[in-house]
């Protein structure tokens, strides 16, 4: 089946160590996403990635890195600088179009599919 | 696991009434918008989208309706079923293929 598989499904973190979260899909998809999600609030975009080899920060990417060394993965790296970790981290992919009136400037048109999450946490 | 809809807007609803989510979006220039649901510990599945071009489009149980001119969109839900207890997000199209969330709003379903 097409989709979006993030793993593992539960991570722990100890104190000024670095953790990587595994995205990868078989949809074919350019762009892939990463969102953290906290309690009782909507997804902050962390890192993107509009095709292979090319990523740019999103609105919360202090203590982050991502690589696309690949279209088919994303993997995001927790680094010890992100000192409240703490979250469930989704990842999501999309296809996307160039929109001509906009001096060829990608938009969106189409929706982006979820992986099930990864939940870190701090030990 | 912790519930992603914690302290949000509930809506609850009896089993078989309609269901109507509500939100609010913030830039006049968007011109895409897209309804999630998120069940406890899963990711947002996708449920319905429409473009600025109109002003309401269905899917199989559900309708969403775009108002433009108040910058506000709507999610209905027909006959209401257990299954579609979970968060609902909206999310409206940002430039560079980006899309911005809504919170979510809650929707419990009493049997």
């Amino acid at each position: 089946d097409g989709g979006i598989t993030q793993s593992p499904k539960y991570l722990f973190r100890k104190e000024g160590q670095n953790v990587t979260l595994s995205c990868e899909q078989n949809l074919n998809h350019d762009a892939m996403y990463w969102y953290r999600q906290d309690p009782g609030q909507g997804l902050r975009l962390i890192y993107y990635s509009q095709i292979v080899n090319d990523f740019q920060k999103g609105d919360i990417a202090e203590g982050y890195s991502v690589s696309r060394e690949k279209k088919e993965s994303f993997p995001l790296t927790v680094t010890s600088a992100q000192k409240n970790p703490t979250a469930f981290y989704l990842c999501a992919s999309s296809n996307w179009d160039w929109e001509p009136t906009r001096d060829r400037e990608p938009y969106s048109n189409q929706p982006q599919h979820f992986g099930d999450g990864t939940r870190l946490s701090i030990l | 696991g912790e519930s992603v809809g914690l302290h949000l807007p509930t809506l609850s609803v009896q089993e078989g009434d309609n269901s109507i989510i509500n939100c609010a979006y913030s830039n006049s220039a968007s011109d895409y918008f897209i309804w999630y649901k998120q069940e406890s510990g899963k990711g947002p599945q996708f449920i319905i989208d429409i473009r600025s071009n109109m002003d309401k489009r269905q899917g199989q149980r559900v309708t969403v309706l775009l108002n433009k001119t108040v910058k506000h969109l709507s999610l209905q839900i027909a006959a209401t079923q257990p299954g579609d207890s979970a968060v609902y997000f909206c999310a409206e199209s940002r430039g560079n293929n980006r899309l911005a969330f809504g919170k979510g709003n809650q929707v419990v379903v009493i049997p």
